[in-house]
């Protein structure tokens, strides 16, 4: 079983700023099988990338997500109130079929 | 737009079975995958399972064993059944819709989640 790490737990940054999130997979993921997940307080989560980096309908042009391998990242390129949240990555494995999540990374208003 | 919304009781019993119902407006489950993730409080995200209208489903292994999720596209909704059930099943329930572009996965349509308390 494929384990996800997120790093950092918090990332606490100014509305401007540009914040960077890892994702990092015990073993190596396809890029077509990578994505995150945006989620509110109280708030079902909202898919913002799949395929690694390619945005959901809907999503800004300043989220963008990147990586291959075992080593992925989403970059929120300027900060909005609105982007303060917690953010997951999620990896499916096809064989069989199946979902994991990393455990999180909330980023918080400095 | 494509609406999903969960249904069931908010208490359950430990040892007793958890029954969730999924209701989809907005495009049918004939289409797609379609499963279920919960959220215990204050933590992250679980998947639990898939259902496909064909019959096909897959669970998550820790909860094989404990998992049924079936489908009724007369009615266009899908179930999910929890049985023997322990306060560490204590969760948020969302039911989601999973797409596939080009040959990328998602869960693109969520329901906004039902708390499910295991208490005696």
């Amino acid at each position: 079983e494929i384990v996800l790490t997120q790093s950092p737990g918090t990332l606490s940054l100014s509305p401007g700023e540009r914040a960077t999130l890892s994702c990092r997979a015990s073993q190596s993921v396809s890029s077509s099988y990578l994505a995150w997940y945006q989620q509110k307080p109280g708030q079902a989560p909202r898919l913002l990338i799949y395929g690694a980096s390619s945005r959901a309908t809907g999503i800004p042009d300043r989220f963008s997500g990147s990586g291959s391998g075992t080593d992925f990242t989403l970059t929120i390129g300027r900060l909005e109130p609105e982007d303060f949240a917690v953010y997951y990555c999620q990896q499916y494995g096809s064989s069989p079929p199946r979902y994991s999540f990393g455990q999180g990374t909330k980023l918080e208003i400095k | 737009q494509v609406q999903l919304q969960e249904s069931g009781p908010g208490l359950v019993k430990p040892s007793e079975t958890l029954s969730l119902t999924c209701t989809v407006s907005g495009g049918s489950i004939s289409t797609y995958y379609w499963g279920w993730i919960r959220q215990p409080p204050g933590k992250g995200l679980e998947w639990i399972g898939f259902f496909y209208y064909s019959g096909s489903t897959n669970y998550t292994p820790s909860l094989k064993s404990r998992v049924t999720i079936s489908g009724d596209t007369s009615k266009n909704q899908f179930s999910l059944r929890l049985s023997s059930v322990t306060a560490a099943d204590t969760a948020v329930y969302y039911c989601a819709r999973q797409v596939v572009v080009g040959a990328s996965p998602g869960l693109d349509y969520w329901g906004q989640g039902t708390l499910v308390t295991v208490s005696s």
